[in-house]
C-alpha cells in the first residue's frame, strides 16, 4: 500500500460548484499535512497546510484532517475554471526527519 | 520570496553522457531535495541534504548522485544518463525545524534523454 493516496481523476465539475478532493496516508504517527496546487507545466505550489483534527479554511479553500480514520481532504468552493490543476496530497512523518511524502495527485478540471 | 532556481528549463542530452542539473537558493535553508515526477507516478524523491556535505538517499537514489559543497547550491548528478531517465526533476528548499515547513520549489528541469 502506498503510504499517501489519492484517487487520480479526472475529477470533473462544473463553475461554482464545490470540488472535494480527498486524501488517506498510511503511517498513524504523521504529524502534518499540505495540499499543492501544480498547474499543467509548473512546480507545485502550497495553498493549504492543516496540522489538527478539523477544518481549516482560507478564502475558498478548506482543509480538513480526520487522524482517526487517516483521512485529509481539500474542499473548493465556488470553483473556477483557474482552479483546473493537479493538487498533490502531502504528508511529513515524526520524528527526525521531515520529508514529505506525496501521493500521485489529483487532476481537476473546472469547466464553464 | 524564496527563490529556488534551476539552471536549466529544458535539457536534452545523449545515453551515456554524464549530466549535472543545478539548483540554487537564495533563502538560507537548511534542506534541499531534489525529485522526479513523471505522469501518472506522482513526486518521488531522489535524494535530500540537510547541511552542507550532507546527503541522504531518497527512495530512487539509484543511477543518480548529488553534491552540496555550498549552503545555497545541491547538484544532481547522473552519471551515466540512460533513457529511463527521462522525466520533469524538481528541486526544493525548506528551513530546518519543525515538521510544518513547506516546501519551496524551483521550476523545474524537463530532461531528455536520447
Amino acid at each position: 500500500q502506498k503510504e499517501v493516496e489519492q484517487n487520480s481523476g479526472p475529477l470533473s465539475v462544473p463553475e461554482g460548484a464545490i470540488a472535494s478532493l480527498n486524501c488517506t496516508y498510511s503511517d498513524r504517527v504523521s504529524q502534518s499535512f499540505f495540499w499543492y496546487r501544480q498547474y499543467s507545466g509548473k512546480s507545485p505550489e502550497l495553498i493549504m497546510s492543516i496540522y489538527s483534527n478539523g477544518d481549516k479554511e482560507d478564502g475558498r479553500f478548506t482543509a480538513q484532517l480526520n487522524k482517526a480514520s487517516q483521512y485529509v481532504s481539500l474542499l473548493i468552493r465556488d470553483s473556477q475554471p483557474s482552479d483546473s490543476a493537479t493538487y498533490l496530497c502531502a504528508v511529513n512523518k515524526a520524528g527526525g526527519s521531515y520529508i514529505p511524502t506525496f501521493g500521485r495527485g489529483t487532476s481537476l478540471i473546472v469547466h464553464p | 520570496d524564496v527563490k529556488v532556481t534551476q539552471s536549466s528549463r529544458y535539457l536534452v542530452k545523449r545515453t551515456g553522457e554524464k549530466v549535472f542539473l543545478e539548483c540554487v537558493q537564495d533563502m538560507d535553508h537548511e534542506n534541499m531535495f531534489w525529485y522526479r515526477q513523471d505522469p501518472g507516478l506522482g513526486l518521488r524523491l531522489i535524494y535530500f541534504s540537510y547541511d552542507v556535505k550532507m546527503k541522504e538517499k531518497g527512495d530512487i537514489p539509484e543511477g543518480y548522485s548529488v553534491s552540496r559543497e555550498k549552503k545555497e547550491r545541491f547538484s544532481l548528478i547522473l552519471e551515466s544518463a540512460s533513457t529511463n531517465q527521462t522525466s520533469m526533476y524538481l528541486c526544493a528548499s525548506s528551513p530546518a525545524g519543525t515538521h510544518n515547513e513547506k516546501l519551496f520549489f524551483g521550476s523545474g528541469t524537463q530532461l531528455s534523454v536520447l
